[in-house]
């Protein structure tokens, strides 16, 4: 069973990158898409893009394209960078699994991770 | 932009039957897929291509998928099904959650 591991600094302040990696154990990152997921507090989940593990990515038009994933197959990790962060962009952010038959869906997640952006 | 509107909340006797919908412009025209969101856990997927169930999900949720609306439908609800309940579609290549119902029992 494949599990997920997101980590990161925690705290990001306004205007800096914020860079997290999920690692991924009980499986390979070869041969499948993963996703990175964000919910804010109190609020739904807003998906951030999709990668493939050769590094082809899509993402969703609606970050205006501050997102950057890749990947490591070395390490079987995954990584996110989110530039110019505002207190918008404070959320936990999930990686996922993704299948993909016609469309994409997610499973399983990480736990996530809070990043709070603040001075 | 493609938008999935789901009810902010749904209430439910125990052992009752619990519907929760989702809608969206010819949503059946794609596939749809549901999670269940409980505090401090990371979400969990209960259905996926409109109405298939991952192992391990019990078979009191189902779900239909047509026309504008899917519909989750949880029979016998338990007290351990309360949670927040998220669809999720894929619509010119962006994936879409809908802003989540909170299901209480």
């Amino acid at each position: 069973q494949v599990q997920l591991q997101e980590s990161g600094p925690g705290v990001v302040k306004p205007s800096e990158t914020l860079s997290l990696t999920c690692t991924v154990s009980g499986g390979s990152i070869s041969g499948h898409y993963w996703s990175w997921i964000r919910q804010p507090a109190g609020k739904g989940l807003e998906w951030i893009g999709r990668i493939y593990y050769t590094g082809n990515t899509i993402y969703n038009p609606s970050l205006k394209r501050r997102a950057t994933m890749s990947v490591d197959t070395s390490k079987n990790e995954l990584s996110l960078e989110l530039t110019s962060v505002t207190a918008a962009d404070t959320a936990v952010y999930f990686c996922a699994l993704t299948l993909v038959v016609a469309a994409p869906w997610f499973d399983p997640w990480g736990p996530g991770t809070l990043v709070t952006v603040s001075s | 932009s493609f938008e999935l509107t789901q009810p902010p909340s749904v209430s439910v006797s125990p052992g009752q039957t619990a519907s929760i919908s989702c809608s969206g412009d010819n949503l059946g025209a794609t596939y749809a897929s549901w999670y269940q969101l409980k505090p401090g856990q990371p979400p969990v997927l209960i259905i996926y291509q409109d109405t298939k169930r991952p192992s391990g999900i019990p078979e009191r949720f189902s779900a239909s998928n047509s026309a504008n609306i899917a519909t989750l439908t949880i029979s016998g609800t338990q007290a351990m099904d309360e949670g927040d309940y998220f669809c999720q579609a894929w619509h010119n290549r962006i994936v879409v959650f809908g802003g989540g119902t909170k299901l209480t029992v």
